[in-house]
């Protein structure tokens, strides 16, 4: 069965690394892991996207291990507006037939 | 280059009734799929069309539906409306369709309350 696992909420504060892991069994080969950043009341906004080992854009980095079971979502220094809710996103199977979100991580940012 | 739009952003309905949702896609996209979010299920993938065909379908009752003009522009319609279908409803477009590695884009949601 399909299942992306993320933790509930995390905790951190301004200028620090954070690291937010998910879990997804059942990955194939050519299953990509996308992450998303959703503030309330309004819609997931896409962050990252990446297939293998590591990816980096202008605002975080995703690391993806080579068994490709987990991935890391890593936002450099963060700031009080990157406190969000954070989601993973696996399509699994090229015929996207298994389109599993995870349950999303709450990230807390102290000043 | 203008996102994903969807219309309402608000509505209020009663028990029994029916609704009907609207969404435009990015401009060059040909996939539109709908999600419905609540705080106790969280992301739910209800479906997808490409090019005015459903290919993919999530687990949700019959009362839920969708269509795709050709202009790629897409209504998602929920009859008989039940207390639990309140809930956040998102819709997003991609290029080719949500097979891996398309990036998926989001609106800002319709907020539905049934009473």
């Amino acid at each position: 069965l399909a299942k992306t696992t993320q933790p509930i909420s995390m905790d951190s504060y301004e200028g620090q690394e954070v690291n937010i892991t998910c879990s997804h069994n059942n990955i194939a080969t050519n299953d990509y892991i996308t992450w998303y950043q959703q503030f309330p009341s309004q819609g997931p906004r896409f962050i990252i996207q990446g297939y293998k080992t590591k990816v980096t854009n202008e605002v975080a980095s995703l690391f993806i291990p080579a068994d490709r079971k987990s991935s890391t979502l890593s936002l450099p220094r963060v700031s009080l507006s990157d406190t969000a809710v954070y989601y993973c996103l696996v399509v699994f199977g090229s015929s996207a037939s298994k389109i599993i979100f995870g349950s999303g991580t709450r990230l807390s940012i102290r000043p | 280059k203008a996102g994903v739009t969807q219309t309402p952003r608000y509505l209020i309905k009663t028990r029994g009734q029916q609704v009907t949702l609207s969404c435009s896609p990015i401009s060059g996209h040909r996939s539109v799929s709908w999600y419905q979010q609540t705080p106790g299920q969280g992301l739910q993938f209800l479906f997808e069309y490409f090019s005015e065909t459903q290919r993919n379908k999530g687990n949700f009752p019959g009362r839920f539906s969708g269509r795709q003009f050709s202009n790629s522009r897409s209504e998602m319609n929920v009859s008989t409306l039940e207390l639990g279908d309140s809930a956040l409803y998102l819709c997003a477009s991609s290029l080719a369709g949500q097979s891996s590695g398309n990036t998926i884009y989001f609106g800002e949601g319709s907020w539905l309350t049934v009473v």
